[in-house]
């Protein structure tokens, strides 16, 4: 296994289409993270599910925002009507269920730039 | 809501010296881990600690979890210029397993 892969690595889009990104994780990993970072500062929390269930959605997502894991393996981040403010790194991030040694690893990020 | 700080934002040293970087919050994490991460790709984990009062060494770089599982600290010794990066701590929750990040330490050490 490589590892968290995530694809596109980048994304130029024109405000108001469609984006769709893809995160394969690490096989064994039933947790699946999804996080957004802009220059410099730390991986802001999206969305994270266990196995194909979303338990968690951060308020400040706004509903242009979903996320998918139908099988329980790779994962999809989809926004909608784009705006530039989406600009960003999007990270995904993987790790097994468990106590607090159950350690998550990311992928490369697809780096979205909305012009 | 758990929220982890961390302080400085910013460091800028020459080479040699020694920094260290903290991660404070008011809530218990399970776990803590320690990130660094280069421009344009995403965060490579150096270690996780667990247990209250833990320390643990890589290399040059020395991590300690908090007595109380809510602070940790990284402390580097004679760094040097490949340690430039972007350090970030990042906790999880003992409740919902989600794993939470500061702000981050942007470090640049000058040859």
């Amino acid at each position: 296994d490589t590892g968290v892969s995530q694809d596109p690595r980048h994304k130029i889009t024109k405000r108001g289409q469609n984006v769709t990104f893809r995160c394969d994780p690490i096989s064994e990993h039933n947790r699946l993270y999804w996080y957004r970072q802009t220059l410099g500062q730390g991986p802001e929390f999206l969305t994270y599910f266990q196995n194909e269930a979303q338990l968690e959605k951060s308020r400040l997502l706004s509903d242009r925002f979903s996320a998918e894991r139908p099988k329980g393996s790779f994962s999809t981040l989809e926004i909608q009507r784009t705006e530039q403010g989406d600009s960003a790194m999007y990270l995904c991030a993987s790790s097994p269920t468990g106590g607090g040694l159950a350690e998550a690893f990311f992928g490369q990020g697809t780096r979205l730039t909305v012009v | 809501t758990q929220l982890l700080e961390q302080s400085p934002q910013f460091l800028s040293i020459q080479e040699g010296e020694n920094l260290t970087v903290y991660c404070n919050s008011s809530s218990v994490f399970s776990s803590l881990q320690w990130y660094r991460q280069e421009p344009g790709e995403g965060p490579v984990l150096l270690v996780t600690v667990v247990t209250g009062g833990e320390v643990k060494k890589l290399k040059r770089l020395t991590f300690q979890f908090g007595d109380a599982r809510k602070d940790s600290s990284l402390h580097i010794t004679a760094a040097q210029p490949g340690d430039t990066g972007l350090y970030l701590c990042a906790g999880r929750s003992s409740n919902t397993g989600k794993l939470i990040f500061g702000q981050g330490t942007t470090l640049q050490v000058k040859p």
